[in-house]
C-alpha cells in the first residue's frame, strides 16, 4: 500500500516569495491534515480536511497561508508571502476518517517538505 | 486546551539497556493515544496506537501503557539497539468525531550508543 506522498522534499526561498506544497494521501483516506513542525518542537496542526471540506483551520495564519483539497483527494498548501519564521517542516497526514460515525484515529504521515526562508 | 508533555527531552543509553519514555497529558478524556518515531529529516512513523479502553499495546520490543485517570502513558523499549536512535513523540486527540485532531508533545530524543 502506497503511503502519503509529499513534494517537494526541500525548498529554499527568500522572504516575501511564495511557495506551494503538494500532498497525495493514502487511497481511500477521507481525512487529510497539514502540520507545521518547527525545529525542536512537536508538530502543530494548521488545517484539517474531511473529504474536500475544511473541518478546522483555526491555527492557519490566513493572511499568508492557504490550503485546498479539490475533489477530496490531493491537497496543496501555499504560503504567500513567506516570512523567516515560516522555516519549518510541513507534514501532511491522512486517516480513514469517519467510519460508522466514529473516527478511526490512526494517522499516517508523509516524509514532509522542509522549507527554509532566507 | 490539551497539553502534552514528554520527559525526558533527551536520553542517551548504552546498547542493550531497557528504557522508558514518559508522556503526560492534561485532559484525561482522550479517545486514544498514539506513539510515533521520527528519524532526522524524515516524517513520522506510527509505532503504537492505544485505544482509551486498553491499558497497553505491544509491538515487538515496544510496549506502550496508558493510564487515563492519571493522564500518563509510557513507552517501554526493551534491549535497545543503535537503530532505535530517533525522536519519539506521543500525541493525543482532542475528541472523536469529525473534528478528530492530534496534539503532540515536543518529543524525546533517544540516542543508543553501540
Amino acid at each position: 500500500e502506497a503511503g502519503v506522498a509529499q513534494s517537494p522534499r526541500y525548498k529554499i526561498i527568500e522572504k516575501r516569495q511564495s511557495v506551494a506544497f503538494w500532498c497525495n494521501p493514502i487511497s481511500g483516506h477521507a481525512t487529510l491534515y497539514w502540520y507545521q513542525q518547527i525545529l525542536g518542537q512537536g508538530p502543530k496542526l494548521l488545517i484539517q480536511f474531511q473529504n474536500n471540506g475544511v473541518v478546522d483551520d483555526s491555527q492557519l495564519p490566513k493572511d499568508r497561508f492557504s490550503a485546498e483539497r479539490l475533489k477530496g483527494v490531493d491537497s496543496t498548501l501555499k504560503i504567500q508571502p513567506a516570512k523567516l519564521e515560516d522555516s519549518a517542516v510541513y507534514l501532511c497526514a491522512s486517516s480513514l476518517g469517519l467510519a460508522g460515525g466514529l473516527a478511526t484515529g490512526e494517522l499516517f504521515f508523509g516524509e514532509g517538505s522542509r522549507l527554509t526562508v532566507l | 486546551k490539551q497539553e502534552v508533555t514528554q520527559i525526558p527531552a533527551a536520553l542517551s543509553v548504552p546498547e542493550g539497556e531497557n528504557l522508558v519514555l514518559n508522556c503526560s497529558f492534561t485532559d484525561s478524556a482522550i479517545y486514544n493515544l498514539q506513539w510515533f518515531r521520527q528519524d532526522p529529516g524524515k516524517g513520522l512513523t506510527s509505532l503504537l496506537l492505544i485505544q482509551s479502553s486498553q491499558r497497553e499495546q505491544t509491538s515487538g520490543r515496544l510496549n506502550a501503557s496508558l493510564d487515563k485517570s492519571s493522564g500518563r502513558s509510557t513507552l517501554y523499549i526493551a534491549a535497545s539497539q543503535p537503530g532505535d536512535s530517533a525522536t519519539y513523540l506521543c500525541a493525543v486527540p482532542n475528541s472523536g468525531g469529525s473534528n478528530y485532531k492530534l496534539t503532540f508533545g515536543k518529543g524525546t530524543l533517544l540516542t543508543v550508543n553501540p
